[in-house]
C-alpha cells in the first residue's frame, strides 16, 4: 500500500541541525511532489516547502529560507528535510506529505517526527 | 501570502446533527481548496479537494462547497468518529497556507 515512513524522534540543542527522512513506498516515487509541513504543540499546520523527487528542484516558504534544505535519494525513494540553527520555536512534529491535484494538496502523510529543541 | 480564516474556532454539536464549518481566504483561491481532519496524535487526513470533491474512501456525509474566497465543509449527520479538528488549506498560490483549524466537539 501507499505509505510514507518517517525517521524517529529527535532531541537537539539550540543552534544544532536536524535531518528528518521520509521513505516512500507503494507508488512511483518520482511521479509526485513531496511537501514538508510542521505542527508545533497544540498549534495548527505550517507549510515549509516542496521538493520534486524527479529533478530535485525545491521551493521553500520564505520563513525557512536559508535554514531548510530538502533533498531526495531516488535509489531509496527517500526525501530528507534538514533544518539548521534550531531554536526552541522549532519544537514541533514534522510531517512529509505527498502532493496531488496540481501537486499541492496532500493525500498521503507520514506518521510525523517529533523534534524537540531544548538546552 | 494568502491568509485562511476558519470559523468558528470551536463548534459543539450533538451526534446525529449537522455541522457546518467555514473557511475564508484573504484573496481568491478559485476552487483550489482542501479540507483535512486531524485526530489527536495522528497525521491529518484529506477529506475534500477541489473545494467539493471527496477524497478516496471519504463517507458521503462529508461535503464541501464554495469557490473564490468563501468555503464550507458540511458533515450531515455526525458520527462519534467525526469529532476532531478540521483544517482548510489553499493550494492556489505559494506559499501554501492553512486555516487555524476548527475543533468539532461533542455537545
Amino acid at each position: 500500500q501507499v505509505q510514507l515512513v518517517q525517521s524517529g524522534a529527535e532531541v537537539k540543542k539550540p543552534g544544532a541541525s536536524v535531518k528528518v527522512s521520509c521513505k516512500a513506498s507503494g507508488y512511483t516515487f518520482t511521479s509526485y511532489y513531496m511537501h514538508w509541513v510542521r505542527q508545533a504543540p497544540g498549534q495548527g499546520l505550517e507549510w515549509m516547502g516542496i521538493i520534486n523527487p524527479s529533478g530535485g528542484s525545491t521551493s521553500y516558504a520564505q520563513k525557512f529560507q536559508g535554514r531548510v534544505t530538502m533533498t531526495r535519494d531516488t535509489s531509496t525513494s527517500t526525501v530528507y528535510m534538514e533544518l539548521s540553527s534550531l531554536r526552541s520555536e522549532d519544537t514541533a512534529v514534522y510531517y512529509c506529505a505527498r502532493g496531488v491535484y496540481s501537486g499541492n494538496a496532500f493525500d498521503i502523510w507520514g506518521q510525523g517526527t517529533m523534534v524537540t529543541v531544548s538546552s | 501570502e494568502i491568509v485562511m480564516t476558519q470559523s468558528p474556532a470551536t463548534l459543539s454539536v450533538s451526534p446525529g446533527e449537522r455541522a457546518t464549518l467555514s473557511c475564508r481566504a484573504s484573496q481568491s483561491v478559485s476552487s483550489n481548496l482542501a479540507w483535512y481532519q486531524q485526530k489527536p496524535g495522528q497525521a491529518p487526513r484529506l477529506l475534500i479537494y477541489g473545494a467539493s470533491t471527496r477524497a478516496t474512501g471519504i463517507p458521503a456525509r462529508f461535503s464541501g462547497s464554495g469557490s473564490g474566497t468563501e468555503f464550507t465543509l458540511t458533515i450531515s449527520s455526525l458520527q462519534s468518529e467525526d469529532f476532531a479538528v478540521y483544517y482548510c488549506q489553499q493550494y492556489n498560490n505559494w506559499p501554501l497556507s492553512f486555516g487555524q483549524g476548527t475543533k468539532l466537539e461533542i455537545k
